[in-house]
């Protein structure tokens, strides 16, 4: 199957700062990507849709300007969380539909563990 | 709109004994549906896939479900469970397009006993 890789796979930082995590499709196309957030014992909350070269479409109650989406090209989605707190410590999870997929399966990355002290 | 219901959150079988994790789903069109496993810390895994084809689908690690138009379920099963199965398990239903949002289960978690 597709590959997607996520890099970090973990990072921690200082409240304040800001974190970016990429989302990479390393064999095809990803014309659309998605960015979940996953909470201990919890399914995953879809925070956003990104297709190539136009603004992500944010679910509704996701702050647009603490989660950055940037889906710059066919092959690599950004997410980058502004002045993060420790509430935004979370599991963060990407994954990619190719425009050669014709069942709209989902490609996953390996997820972001996100750590705010 | 579509949705997915996944009955019992936390699943516990003997290894060795029947797994079977409960799928119900409600869509306005004809459904895609898939199952994927999530092991601690890593992303999601695809199991297996029904795309209107066969109704029983065979995936990996000796999964397979079974699509059930009259119930609307589409229940993951595997006749011997293994320590390694023990993960997490979502449903998912979508509208089958590149672009249509995919609408996740709240999961179930299956515990091997020894």
């Amino acid at each position: 199957g597709a590959v997607v890789s996520q890099h970090p796979s973990r990072v921690i930082c200082k409240s304040g700062t800001s974190v970016k995590i990429e989302c990479r499709s390393l064999d095809f196309q990803a014309t659309t990507m998605f960015w979940y957030r996953q909470f201990p014992k919890k399914s995953l909350m879809l925070m956003a849709t990104s297709n190539e070269g136009s603004k992500a479409t944010y679910e509704q109650g996701v702050e647009k300007d603490k989660f950055l989406i940037n889906h710059a090209s066919l092959t690599l989605s950004t997410l980058t969380v502004t002045s993060a707190h420790p509430e935004d410590s979370s599991f963060y999870i990407c994954s990619a539909q190719g425009d050669s997929s014709n069942t709209g399966e989902l490609f996953f990355g390996e997820g972001s563990r996100l750590t705010v002290l | 709109a579509q949705s997915v219901t996944q009955l019992g959150s936390h699943v516990s079988v003997s290894e060795g004994a029947l797994v079977l994790l409960r799928c119900n789903y409600s869509s306005s069109v004809p459904p895609y549906l898939f199952w994927y496993v999530q092991y601690p810390n890593q992303g999601l895994q695809l199991l297996l896939k029904y795309t209107s084809a066969a109704t029983l689908v065979k995936g990996i690690n000796g999964f397979e479900a079974e699509f059930k138009k009259s119930e609307t379920s589409f229940h993951l099963t595997k006749p011997s469970a293994h320590m390694s199965d023990a993960a997490e398990y979502f449903c998912a239903v979508s509208g089958g397009m590149t672009g249509n949002q995919f609408y996740f289960g709240t999961g179930t978690s299956l515990t091997v006993i020894p």
